[in-house]
């Protein structure tokens, strides 16, 4: 079975712009959640999506936004890019909402410049 | 606010010995925690977890102990070994896991020198 992917892998973007990172869960999960990764901050979670809706959400600036489609794919979306969104942005999915089962993709690495 | 902290960025263990990584948190409502193994290029990977009403779970080499009156938890390794040279990251959860929103740490680099 495939695992998480993550589209692109590496991307790089100028402050102000925006960017799109897509994300394919594992076939049949239908929980999608989405992390940055910064030094020193650790993992901080963006939001979860669950069959399409917006299950839970973390505390970042509306700038970030979100969505899932009716295949499970999630794309996530940041808007008037500002160097410190630079990050790695992880995917995870699951089967339902529980954490333990919860897999990861290998990420999306931002820089703005 | 950090709600889940790993005080000690790196830790070196020799082959063989015990590695311990240590995580404290301050929200007294977290009822499920987690530790999670990050490889370079990798995504995290699910190791070991723990509900809040237990002070000790094991998986073969890894146990993870609770002490929720210190609201800390740490990780054992028995016997460490080179490829679990990673970085570890402990997380925490509210609803007993039953929900993917984690807190994580900032991580402690393990190096397993051979």
């Amino acid at each position: 079975k495939a695992g998480v992917t993550q589209t692109p892998r590496y991307l790089i973007k100028t402050r102000g712009q925006q960017v799109t990172l897509s994300c394919s869960p594992i076939s049949g999960h239908r929980s999608v959640s989405w992390y940055q990764q910064t030094p020193g901050q650790g993992l901080q979670f963006l939001f979860e999506y669950f069959s399409e809706t917006q299950r839970n959400k973390g505390n970042f600036p509306g700038r970030f936004s979100g969505r899932q489609f009716s295949n499970s794919r999630s794309e996530m979306n940041v808007s008037t890019l500002e160097l410190g969104d630079s990050a790695l942005y992880l995917c995870a999915s699951s089967l339902r909402g529980s954490s333990t089962e919860q897999f990861f993709g290998p990420g999306t690495r931002l820089t703005v410049l | 606010d950090q709600q889940v902290k790993q005080n000690s960025p790196s830790l070196s263990v020799q082959e063989g010995r015990i590695s311990i990584l240590n995580c404290d948190y301050t929200n007294s409502m977290f009822d499920y925690f987690l530790w999670y193994k990050k490889y370079p290029a990798e995504g995290p990977t699910f190791l070991i977890s723990i509900s809040s009403i237990k002070d000790k779970n094991e998986d073969g080499r890894f146990t993870v102990f609770l002490n929720k009156s210190a609201k800390h938890l740490s990780l054992h390794i028995v016997p460490s070994q080179p490829g679990d040279s990673a970085v570890y990251f402990c997380a925490a959860s509210l609803y007993g896991g039953a929900t993917n929103k984690l807190i994580f740490g900032t991580g402690t680099l393990l190096a397993v020198q051979p």
